[in-house]
């Protein structure tokens, strides 16, 4: 069972470079999300896909842009890579937890560093 | 707006018990889920209360009361490998299901 399977994990990037995160799971979820996750805080929500062809801006979508390709993949594209977009990058999908709850499950996560 | 509280450190002794508070503020709310976080690793689920009351797996328990908007993650007969962020996250009742993350206790559990 792979789960969600993100690459690459670790990248350095040149201000102004572009880069494309990929994520791929095999749960058949329907809803996946991209997050970030800076030193000392939480989890910020980048970008969502509730299914196939759709998806929502999250709490931090400046600089992003991201492509639900099918259900099972959901990529993340930097077009112009800022230092500010220093982070780790997690990508998640999620299930029902039958009592109407929402189980994520996540990838193992990209080290991000622009220079 | 929406937010969610929890202690920023936590420390404790093997053998203890821990508890980790959330209180949150939503718009909606569908249920209270837990996540636990070992450095440099991903996030991965622990449990998820949608009723009041206590939810206990193992050594975990989580707890909610829906009234007071309050939660709490309790760790029982602590170890060293337990020495973690845990994050609690509400369930958004909004169409789109967002999870909606607190900012994370780091838990230090020491000899």
């Amino acid at each position: 069972n792979a789960g969600v399977t993100q690459t690459p994990k670790f990248q350095v990037l040149k201000t102004g470079q572009s880069m494309t995160l990929q994520c791929a799971q095999d749960m058949n979820h329907n809803s996946m999300y991209w997050y970030r996750q800076d030193p000392g805080m939480g989890l910020r929500l980048i970008y969502y896909s509730a299914s196939e062809g759709t998806t929502d801006k999250g709490e931090v979508p400046n600089g992003y842009n991201v492509s639900r390709l099918n259900k099972r993949e959901f990529s993340l594209r930097l077009e112009s890579a800022a230092p500010s977009q220093t982070s780790v990058y997690f990508c998640a999908s999620s299930e029902s937890t039958g009592t109407g709850g929402t189980e994520a499950f996540f990838g193992q996560g990209t080290r991000l560093t622009v220079v | 707006g929406q937010s969610l509280e929890q202690p920023s450190e936590v420390t404790a002794v093997e053998g203890a018990i821990v508890q980790i508070n959330c209180t949150y503020q939503t718009s909606g709310f569908y249920g209270l889920s837990w996540y636990q976080q070992h450095d440099g690793g991903a996030p991965t689920f622990l449990s998820y209360n949608a009723l009041d009351g206590l939810e206990e797996t193992g050594r975990f328990s989580s707890f909610l009361s829906r009234s007071d908007s309050y939660g709490y993650l309790l760790l029982q007969e602590l170890q060293m490998k337990d020495s973690a962020s845990y994050f609690c996250a509400v369930d958004n009742a909004g169409n789109n299901r967002k999870l909606i993350w607190g900012l994370g206790t780091s838990l230090a559990v020491n000899p």
